[in-house]
């Protein structure tokens, strides 16, 4: 059963503009939620976080989204660079639940020139 | 601090070969946690521990699977019997608890590649 889902396995956009990356959820339970960026042979680095109170957390060039109604978040990479091309992972913690992390499958970005 | 450390990058084995991963988390963390990278599970968690006490191993997929924390600085994966379906990247990470960090995420290393063949 997977609880956190990112049914886009690969995005691409041009150099300069908005990619956004989605993530859904099943387990109400969830109270933060990460976002996690991997390149090839490195292993995932934490990229930024919301808490389930908040509904945006923004960070220079990334942004958040969490619209808890729908079980959903998204990442907003404004301007997308050659750089951010990597896999993104959506995580999410329980209110409760120690410091467990549960990853999604992720998405493949690729930002061209 | 030279962040979290895996041991080997890549390992070769043939099936029914016993395999061992070794991971050194980051001093002063309080939870170590390994995961499976595959395509079509994303990160799955397989084992957890808190201060060297494994807390979750609802993950570990069969008894084949095994690990174990003898101290805050070393963590073992063990599988033995190897098979085929094992192959895929393991990743260690390790973090602060509740009450410390602010993001509550976690450090990774890099990973071990494990292909049985």
């Amino acid at each position: 059963d997977q609880q956190v889902k990112q049914n886009s396995p690969s995005l691409s956009v041009q150099e300069g503009r908005i990619s956004i990356l989605n993530c859904d959820y099943t387990n109400s339970m969830f109270d933060y939620f990460l976002w996690y960026k991997k390149y090839p042979a490195e292993g995932p680095t934490f990229l930024i976080s919301i808490s389930s109170i908040k509904d945006k957390n923004e960070d220079g060039r990334f942004t958040v989204f969490l619209n808890k109604s729908a079980k959903h978040l998204s990442l907003h990479i404004v301007p997308s660079q050659p750089g951010d091309s990597a896999v993104y992972f959506c995580a999410a913690r329980v209110a409760g639940g120690g410091n467990k992390l549960t990853f999604g499958t992720g998405t493949q970005l690729k930002v061209e020139l | 601090d030279a962040g979290v450390i895996q041991s080997p990058r890549h390992e070769v084995t043939e099936m029914g070969q016993e395999v061992t991963l070794r991971c050194k988390p980051i001093s002063g963390h309080d939870y170590l946690f390994w995961y499976r990278q595959t395509m079509m599970r994303g990160l799955e968690l397989l084992i957890y521990f808190n201060n060297n006490v494994p807390i979750d191993d609802s993950g570990m997929p069969e008894d084949r699977f095994s690990a174990k924390m003898p101290n805050a600085s070393f963590s073992t994966l063990k599988i033995q019997p190897s098979e085929p379906r094992d192959s895929a990247v393991y990743f260690c990470a390790s973090s602060f608890g509740l009450s410390g960090g602010t993001n509550y995420g976690y450090t990774f290393g890099s990973g071990t590649r494990l292909t049985v063949v």
